[in-house]
């Protein structure tokens, strides 16, 4: 099946600098992939569906200038945390939809990013 | 607005033993996907069964196997044979216009051995 390659798996930042957040997908070529963000046992929360060579739909209050995502390849999708803050600090999950051919068969995820700022 | 709804925060049980784990949903949809994905604690998200809803027939993947009422808009998680590996927070998950995911709120699964 389709594999999304997620990096890095934890980050530790000052707060007020940036932290990018980089997604793969592997031997497919995705172009949409979604960002979701996860409190500790709580609940994934969709960000953002990022669409190749195009801006990004947000979701209602997720602030566009906060987290910034760029899909500028069919394999490639960031998210950018800017001037970070420690209410920032989660757990940033990429995901993708997995075809095999016509066919589909789910969403396929990234390993997660925990994101602390401190 | 669809919603996803798990009523269970958390569930117990024995080792070998069968449980079953609770989803509705709201939807005014007559097409959709429904999904469990299971949490394990390294917190990689894995796709454990899918339903379409066109289908009538309940989806099974070898100890997994769904309960799909569409008209209850019920859609339940049987594991068989409970093992130690199954472990894990299990999230229900409905697709609906535009591919989103909206997911449950999440049930904890603890198997004992």
């Amino acid at each position: 099946g389709a594999v999304v390659s997620q990096h890095p798996s934890w980050v530790i930042c000052k707060s007020g600098t940036s932290v990018k957040i980089e997604c793969r997908s592997l031997d497919f070529q995705a172009t949409t992939m979604f960002w979701y963000r996860q409190f500790p046992k709580q609940s994934l929360m969709l960000m953002a569906t990022s669409n190749e060579g195009s801006k990004a739909t947000y979701e209602q209050g997720v602030e566009k200038d906060k987290f910034l995502i760029n899909h500028a390849s069919l394999t490639l999708s960031t998210l950018t945390v800017t001037s970070a803050h420690p209410e920032d600090s989660s757990f940033y999950i990429c995901s993708a939809r997995d075809y095999r051919g016509e066919v589909f068969f789910g969403y396929t995820f990234g390993s997660g990013t925990r994101l602390t700022v401190v | 607005a669809q919603t996803v709804t798990q009523s269970q925060p958390e569930m117990s049980v024995q080792e070998a033993e069968t449980v079953t784990l609770s989803c509705t949903y709201d939807t005014s949809e007559s097409d959709y996907y429904l999904f469990w994905y299971k949490q394990p604690p390294s917190r990689q998200m894995i796709l454990v069964i899918r339903q379409e809803a066109y289908k009538q027939q309940n989806a099974t993947e070898n100890r997994f196997s769904v309960n799909f009422q569409k008209a209850a808009k019920s859609f339940s998680l049987k594991i068989s044979d409970s093992q130690l590996g199954d472990a894990a927070m299990y999230f229900c998950a409905y697709r609906y216009y535009g591919n989103k995911l909206v997911f449950g709120a999440g049930t904890i699964l603890r198997v004992k051995s």
